[in-house]
């Protein structure tokens, strides 16, 4: 069974750009989260999406969206791109939502300049 | 707000030895659960605690969850090179909602 597909795997914006991030979570699984990892602030929960709705949401600005659709796949946004964005983005995907087992993706690194 | 504090936050032992890393928050967890990392990759599920003082063992891995549910370990026994990563705990914050959080992390170095 395929993993967790991340595109596009890097990427290099600058500021003030909006970037768009691409998840496909395992057949069958449902609850998509997204996390941005740094070696600052380490792993931190920005969002968890089932059934096309935002079910959590992590303590980020509202420059960060994103949303599902209907076959599970899921999209992060981020808007007005600032340096301090630059981050390795994960994707996590389960088979429900709320606090189960997460499948991980290898990531999307976005660079700023 | 919610901390979750991993000690130590780097490790380095010789192959054999054994290792422990310890997962503290300042609330208490609904449940919790450990993710491995590997460098360069990205992090993979190990296990869930559900109960206090639930203990859970996977091989050469120990789980324990705390009384309180306000800590958790994991020991590892006889470390190999293929242990090396940084271990993550992570939790439900605060309890009744669904918001993950994550710990600081333990890095694991293995000398051979």
């Amino acid at each position: 069974k395929a993993g967790v597909t991340q595109t596009p795997r890097y990427l290099i914006k600058t500021r003030g750009q909006q970037v768009t991030l691409s998840c496909s979570p395992i057949s069958g699984h449902r609850s998509v989260s997204w996390y941005q990892q740094t070696p600052g602030q380490g792993l931190q929960f920005l969002f968890e999406y089932f059934s096309e709705t935002q079910r959590n949401k992590g303590n980020f600005p509202g420059r960060f969206s994103g949303r599902q659709f209907s076959n599970s796949r899921s999209e992060m946004n981020v808007s007005t791109l600032e340096l301090g964005d630059s981050a390795l983005y994960l994707c996590a995907s389960s088979l429900d939502w709320g606090f189960q087992p997460q499948h991980f993706g290898d990531g999307t690194r976005l660079s700023i300049l | 707000g919610q901390q979750v504090m991993q000690i130590p936050q780097y490790q380095h032992v010789q192959e054999g030895e054994d290792f422990t890393t310890y997962c503290n928050s300042s609330t208490t967890l609904s449940n919790i659960q450990w993710y491995k990392q590997r460098p360069g990759g990205h992090p993979v599920f190990l296990i869930q605690l559900v109960k206090s003082g639930e203990v859970k063992k996977q091989k050469r891995l120990t789980f324990q969850f705390g009384e309180a549910k306000k800590n958790s370990s994991l020991h590892i026994t006889a470390t190999q090179t293929t242990d090396v990563g940084t271990y993550f705990c992570a939790g439900r914050s605060p309890p009744g909602t669904y918001k993950y959080i994550f710990g600081t992390g333990t890095r694991l170095k293995v000398l051979a």
